[in-house]
């Protein structure tokens, strides 16, 4: 399976409610990173955290990390319509060569308005 | 600035061609990456290139697939022989690659639909 894994694949909820995603992953990391994407195309970067850091926030965003559980989540406050979209994580594996991320499955939210 | 660009945006072709996506990368941004995106479906790694060190083609998922990235800048994924499980959406992505901080631009991606 791969290293990223997200939980649940699918969430739908109602404008102004918050969203909650989990993700995965197996081996020790650098940094885990979370995107998003629209309309299966290009993803867009939200947030890194680094391997020595517990939470982080941005915007209606917040990112907490458990490394000895090996699991990050991603939090969205007081969702809105715009932020319909598939969330993927993506980890930086501690390892000799390059600085390759591995992503997950992602989630896809629907906020309805 | 501008960010990645691909080319061409959507391609059909019929199977047993040959197909060649391009990428342009930010500028400046040492690493690219080709993924592969199926309908529904996460990312797949194809392809990664650093600087001028020999690329990481573990990703590659048969010997039709090859990439080249010349002068550092512009890269080609060319896909030989074309069959319908090719069909999906390519995306590449560029990044610094900097202490510690990767993360990755991504480009619109490029739609294939093998016939």
């Amino acid at each position: 399976s791969q290293q990223g894994e997200e939980d649940p694949q699918a969430l739908s909820i109602q404008e102004g409610e918050n969203a909650t995603m989990n993700c995965s992953y197996k081996t020790s990391i650098n940094n885990l990173q979370w995107y998003r994407q629209n309309s299966g195309r290009g993803l867009v970067h939200l947030i890194l955290i680094r391997s020595n850091e517990r939470e982080k926030h941005s915007g209606r965003l917040r990112v907490t990390l458990d490394t000895s559980k090996k699991s990050s989540s991603l939090l969205i406050t007081a969702s809105r319509a715009a932020d319909t979209a598939s969330y993927f994580c993506a980890t930086d594996a501690i390892k000799a060569a390059g600085n390759k991320l591995t992503f997950g499955g992602g989630t896809r939210v629907l906020v309805k308005p | 600035g501008a960010g990645v660009s691909q080319s061409p945006s959507n391609k059909v072709t019929e199977k047993g061609k040959d197909v060649e996506l391009r990428c342009d990368p930010i500028s400046g941004h040492t690493a690219l990456y080709w993924y592969r995106q199926s309908l529904g479906q996460g990312l797949e790694f194809l392809i990664y290139f650093q600087g001028n060190s020999a690329p990481d083609k573990s990703g590659l998922p048969s010997d039709r697939f090859s990439a080249e990235r010349t002068g550092g800048s512009v890269s080609t994924l060319t896909i030989q022989r074309t069959q319908q499980e090719d069909s999906a959406v390519y995306l590449c992505a560029s990044s610094f690659n900097r202490g510690g901080y990767n993360e990755q631009f991504f480009g619109p991606g490029t739609r294939l639909t093998v016939l």
